[in-house]
């Protein structure tokens, strides 16, 4: 069984640039969630993806957006980048969120530094 | 957004020494998960928790679900140095997104 794997594992990017982030899920999930990690704090949740659809959104702006593809890997892409932007990025994959909550798994991550 | 507050805020313990952890929140939460994150690693889930008053175990470590349901305690026995990490609790809102604690760290000394 594999498990949730992220790409790149760190990335360096001034303001104003664009960044797309990837993300596999664990063999077996359809689900998809991002969350963003700053230094010191616990993760912050963006959105979730099932069937290739957004499935919830945290309180981020629509700089932040996402793409799930029919093999259930996913996208985090975030436009006009901003120094506060700079954080460790989460995939988690899970089964179909169904009337109770589901396990996610979580993978390694991207640190993105915004310069 | 909206965290969960964790006490203490880090821990400097001795190796075989018991370690205890809680996560107060302002709501209630039907399920309460305790993750261990390791530098540059993703959260590895630890113990889950998904009744008010219960009790669980996970080798060394046991977690309860606090019976007003805004609490969750996490107590580790005979601490060892690879529990060395950061501690989250978690609570789920609807089906989708996980809401995290502000963290403990814990630190073991030989």
């Amino acid at each position: 069984e594999t498990g949730v794997t992220q790409s790149p594992t760190h990335l360096i990017k001034t303001r104003g640039q664009q960044v797309t982030l990837r993300c596999s899920s664990q063999s077996g999930h359809n689900t998809v969630s991002w969350y963003q990690q700053a230094l010191g704090q616990g993760p912050q949740f963006i959105f979730q993806y099932y069937r290739e659809e957004e499935n919830g959104r945290g309180n981020f702006p629509p700089r932040f957006s996402g793409l799930q593809f029919p093999n259930y890997s996913s996208e985090l892409n975030v436009n006009a980048l901003e120094l506060d932007d700079s954080a460790l990025y989460l995939c988690a994959s899970s089964l179909d969120p169904d009337t109770h909550y589901n396990e996610q798994f979580f993978g390694p991550g991207t640190r993105l530094t915004v310069l | 957004g909206q965290q969960l507050n964790q006490s203490p805020q880090s821990m400097f313990i001795q190796e075989g020494e018991d370690v205890s952890m809680n996560c107060t929140s302002s709501s209630i939460f039907n399920t309460w998960l305790w993750y261990k994150q390791d530098p540059g690693e993703g959260p590895v889930l630890l113990i889950a928790l998904y009744k008010a008053g219960e009790l669980t175990s996970n080798g060394r470590l046991t977690a309860q679900f606090g019976i007003t349901r805004k609490d969750s305690f996490l107590n580790i026995s005979a601490s060892i140095p690879s529990d060395v990490g950061i501690y989250f609790c978690a609570g789920p809102r609807g089906t989708d997104k996980l809401i995290f604690g502000t963290g403990t760290r814990l630190q073991v000394f030989p």
